[in-house]
């Protein structure tokens, strides 16, 4: 089974612009997260889906967005790009959703995004 | 109150030794306590999780140890070897609601 793949690997934008990442999750998966990773900050949460629902949103602002289309793929945008947006954006699949007691999330490789 | 805090940030174990790495919590709703482990270049990878109707679990030479009382779980790595070198997360969540992460320890084993 092929594991969960984000696209592209790695992104040089300029601040004031736009990007858009891909995550295409694990076959059968429903359940799609996105994360920040930083040196400073660690992993944060960015957001949840589940079949096409935003379910979960962490703390940030509004210039970053998310969906989910109906084969589980999900992307996330970031508008206004700015220098601290730099960061490895990591996508994780789930089967079932956060709760259930088989909830378990497989990560990507992540996207290296760098706003100069 | 939803913060996870790992300890240490960095660790050296010689080869053979025991690799122990300790998080905290404060939120007593959390209810699922994973580990993840993270090679330079890849995602986190799920190593083990625990949920608080046991106070351990163990996979092979790895061992979550969890204290309830003390909101507090560690993993401990057994024998460590130098394939172990990585960075570990841990992570707790309540419910249906967001995972939230510690800030990682960077773990290397001396050959």
């Amino acid at each position: 089974k092929a594991g969960v793949t984000q696209t592209p690997r790695y992104l040089i934008k300029t601040r004031g612009q736009q990007v858009t990442l891909s995550c295409s999750p694990i076959s059968g998966h429903r359940s799609v997260s996105w994360y920040q990773q930083t040196p400073g900050q660690g992993l944060q949460f960015l957001f949840e889906y589940f079949s096409e629902t935003q379910r979960n949103k962490g703390n940030f602002p509004g210039r970053f967005s998310g969906r989910q289309f109906s084969n589980s793929r999900s992307e996330m945008n970031v508008s206004t790009l700015e220098l601290g947006d730099s960061a490895l954006y990591l996508c994780a699949s789930s089967f079932t959703a956060p709760g259930f007691t088989s909830y378990e999330q497989y990560f990507g490789p992540g996207t290296r995004l760098t706003v100069t | 109150q939803q913060q996870v805090k790992q300890s240490p940030q960095s660790l050296i174990v010689q080869k053979g030794g025991i690799s122990i790495i300790n998080c905290a919590y404060e939120n007593t709703a959390f209810d699922y306590f994973p580990w993840y482990q993270q090679f330079p270049g890849k995602g986190p990878a799920l190593l083990i999780a625990i949920r608080p109707d046991v106070s351990e679990k163990k996979e092979g030479r790895f061992t979550i140890s969890f204290n309830k009382s003390a909101k507090q779980f560690s993993l401990h790595i057994m024998d460590s070897q130098p394939g172990d070198s990585a960075t570990y997360f841990c992570a707790a969540s309540s419910g249906d609601d967001k995972i939230i992460f510690g800030k990682g320890t960077r773990l290397h084993i001396l050959p």
